[in-house]
């Protein structure tokens, strides 16, 4: 069975800048979760989708967004990036809401 | 304020050298408690999830237990490949909060 898969694995963006991750769930799987994970920060919630429905949002500015398909396939968008958008940006896939999440390997976003 | 706190930072360990890992919460209305390993680079991986008190749960060398305002992570007679980042995180109502996670390190 496959897992998580994320694209892309690197990204290096200029400030002010937009980018585009994808992330691709595990077969079955109807709930994708985003996080933000920095050194000083940790793993940060940013949003939860199921079927095609944002749940759920953390603390984060509106320049986060995402959305999510009706093959359960989620992107997140990042619009006028800023220095400290730098972080790894993880997808995670659960068959249920609140269950336990499957996480990809993440996207490294580098903004310079 | 919500909160989830894991202790120690960071945890260095012989091999055979049995510990344990904590992750104290301070949250009302707890709908699950989950463990994960992460290791450098990769995303986390799924250890446990326990739901309520006095619920335990083992897997090899790892077994997790709960309590009302804290959850522990025992590692007996761990192994090098041990070595890892180990998060738990708190699902208070539908939002999941990650602890800082304890770095462990188990020397052969």
């Amino acid at each position: 069975k496959a897992g998580v898969t994320q694209t892309p694995r690197y990204l290096i963006k200029t400030r002010g800048q937009q980018v585009t991750l994808s992330c691709s769930p595990i077969s079955g799987h109807r709930s994708v979760s985003w996080y933000q994970q920095t050194p000083g920060q940790g793993l940060q919630f940013l949003f939860e989708y199921f079927s095609e429905t944002q749940r759920n949002k953390g603390n984060f500015p509106g320049r986060f967004s995402g959305r999510q398909f009706s093959n359960s396939r989620s992107e997140m968008n990042v619009s006028t990036l800023e220095l400290g958008d730098s972080a790894l940006y993880l997808c995670a896939s659960s068959f249920q809401v609140n269950t336990e999440a499957f996480f990809g390997q993440g996207t490294r976003l580098t903004v310079v | 304020e919500d909160q989830v706190t894991q202790s120690p930072e960071a945890l260095r360990l012989q091999e055979g050298e049995s510990s344990s890992l904590n992750c104290s919460y301070t949250v009302s209305g707890l709908r699950g408690l989950f463990w994960y390993r992460q290791d450098p680079g990769k995303g986390p991986e799924f250890l446990f999830t326990l739901y309520s008190a006095g619920e335990e749960k083992e897997k090899e060398r790892l077994k997790a237990t709960l309590t009302k305002k804290e959850s522990f992570l025992h590692i007996t007679a761990p192994k090098p490949e041990d070595s890892a980042t180990y998060l738990c995180a708190v699902l208070i109502n539908n939002d999941m909060r990650f602890g800082a996670g304890t770095r462990l390190t188990v020397k052969p």
